[in-house]
């Protein structure tokens, strides 16, 4: 059973500081890792993600993938009020093939 | 990031109608989708995966003939949900590739169904 663990929070933190989001995978053949941001009530929406391992940077997020410890995470820096929302690490196994969730981390960014 | 739509957002049905979501990609061919359901508080769970043209493949524990999975066109992917039951309550997701060789996943808007 492959699975995809996340702590499910919630994790809180002030406004401006740097949020961070765990996520490890059962699987090391493991090929592509996301990371989505759900709104409540709202479908997950694509805001990261990584290949290789290292850190990835594309704003005030990065993402880094260690595939040796089979760990991904999610820094956001500069946290804001509108970053609170329900953090889904996604884990690929397979070119083209399906994605497996991980519980997601609920985050809450206080002004 | 490419578009996928998904109808209807919300529905409300008697206990033992069915119901029929739709999920289109707008702006590519997506000759697999996927569709995933998701409780409250819960993760998303991967129901079937939606292949164009051929039978789809349900994920264990899941009722094919239930949850009726119809991809007639590159561009459309339809869930149906027979003989609805409160249970059955949940929020439905559909998701698609872009193409070949693009890993990324992307959302519809989510279909919130709730049987009475």
């Amino acid at each position: 059973q492959k699975e995809v663990e996340q702590n499910s929070g919630p994790l809180s933190v002030p406004e401006g500081a740097i949020a961070s989001l765990n996520c490890t995978y059962s699987d090391r053949g493991s090929q592509s890792f996301f990371w989505y941001r759900q709104y409540s009530g709202k479908s997950p929406e694509l805001i990261m993600f990584i290949y290789s391992n290292g850190d990835k940077e594309d704003g005030r997020f990065t993402a880094q993938l260690n595939k040796a410890s089979q760990y991904v995470s999610l820094l956001i820096r500069d946290s804001q009020p509108s970053d609170s929302a329900t953090y889904l690490c996604a884990v690929s196994y397979n070119q083209g093939g399906k994605l497996i969730f991980g519980q997601g981390t609920e985050l809450s960014v206080k002004p | 990031g490419a578009v996928v739509s998904q109808h209807p957002s919300w529905v409300i049905c008697k206990s033992g109608t069915s119901v029929k979501i739709e999920c289109r990609s707008l702006d590519f061919q997506a000759t697999t989708m996927f569709w995933y359901r998701q409780f409250p508080k819960q993760s998303l769970m991967l129901m079937a995966t939606s292949n164009e043209g051929s039978k789809a493949t349900y994920e264990q524990g899941v009722e094919k003939d239930k949850f009726l999975i119809n991809h007639a066109s590159l561009t459309l992917s339809t869930l149906t949900v027979t003989s609805a039951h409160p249970e059955d309550s949940s929020f439905y997701i559909c998701s698609a590739r872009p193409g070949r060789g693009d890993e990324k996943l992307f959302f519809g808007s989510g279909t919130q169904l709730s049987v009475l």
